[in-house]
């Protein structure tokens, strides 16, 4: 069964038109995190989750918002989606010490209009 | 600055033979976690091994082993017997900053297996 589900697994929007990714852990982990991958790319951190504490990256735009209303859900809003924020949104969970690992949902591809 | 840097775009390797993956990193973080991560043609992340900076033997997963060398900073991967299933983006990635530290991506080496 899978721990870290991502819905939906495509996403199509339009230019400026906001959108919600979502991510949800059966895990009960503490720190969650939100990646963006573009093709043939690292992942890049946008920012993550202890508990309820945010971590914003330096260099994540101000489009890119989070949400996590409770420990097993958090999400992703682009409050106006470019068309350079078309990418894999990836979700990652981890319970919290620097040895484990962390659990990937499947991901969301998001394409831009 | 925390940094991975993995300097093979891509690699091959011929079919049931070993192949290393090179990955050096840096961090002033004196507790840090080094992972290795397989990313096949369909994007899923699948967690292949892992060694903590404290850790005196070299992590070994099956097939996988890590080759860590702590005053070079590097943690290469080594496949052995390398299979078609193999073939996939491979990133190392680093954990630092404690328990609500950030994991930080290199840019993957893309490894072909050939027949």
């Amino acid at each position: 069964d899978a721990m870290v589900i991502q819905n939906p697994r495509y996403q199509v929007t339009q230019f400026g038109k906001p959108v919600t990714l979502s991510c949800s852990q059966t895990l009960n982990h503490n720190v969650m995190y939100w990646y963006q991958q573009k093709s043939s790319q690292a992942p890049k951190l946008l920012f993550h989750y202890y508990d309820k504490d945010f971590n914003n990256e330096a260099d994540t735009p101000d489009n890119f918002q989070s949400r996590r209303p409770n420990t097993s859900f958090c999400f992703l809003d682009i409050r106006s989606p470019g068309l350079g924020d078309a990418a894999m949104y990836l979700c990652a969970t981890t319970g919290g010490a620097t040895n484990e690992k962390l659990f990937f949902g499947s991901g969301t591809q998001l394409s831009v209009l | 600055a925390q940094k991975i840097t993995q300097t093979q775009p891509g690699m091959f390797v011929q079919e049931k033979e070993a192949v290393t993956l090179d990955c050096t990193y840096d961090t002033s973080d004196p507790s840090y976690g080094l992972f290795w991560y397989k990313q096949p043609s369909s994007g899923e992340m699948i967690f292949l091994i892992y060694q903590g900076s404290y850790d005196q033997q070299n992590a070994t997963e099956g097939r996988y082993s890590l080759n860590f060398q702590k005053a070079r900073k590097s943690a290469n991967l080594v496949i052995s017997a390398s299979q078609l299933g193999d073939s996939a983006m491979y990133f190392c990635a680093m954990r630092y900053g404690g328990s609500q530290g950030n994991l930080i991506f290199g840019k993957g080496t893309k490894l072909s297996v050939k027949p």
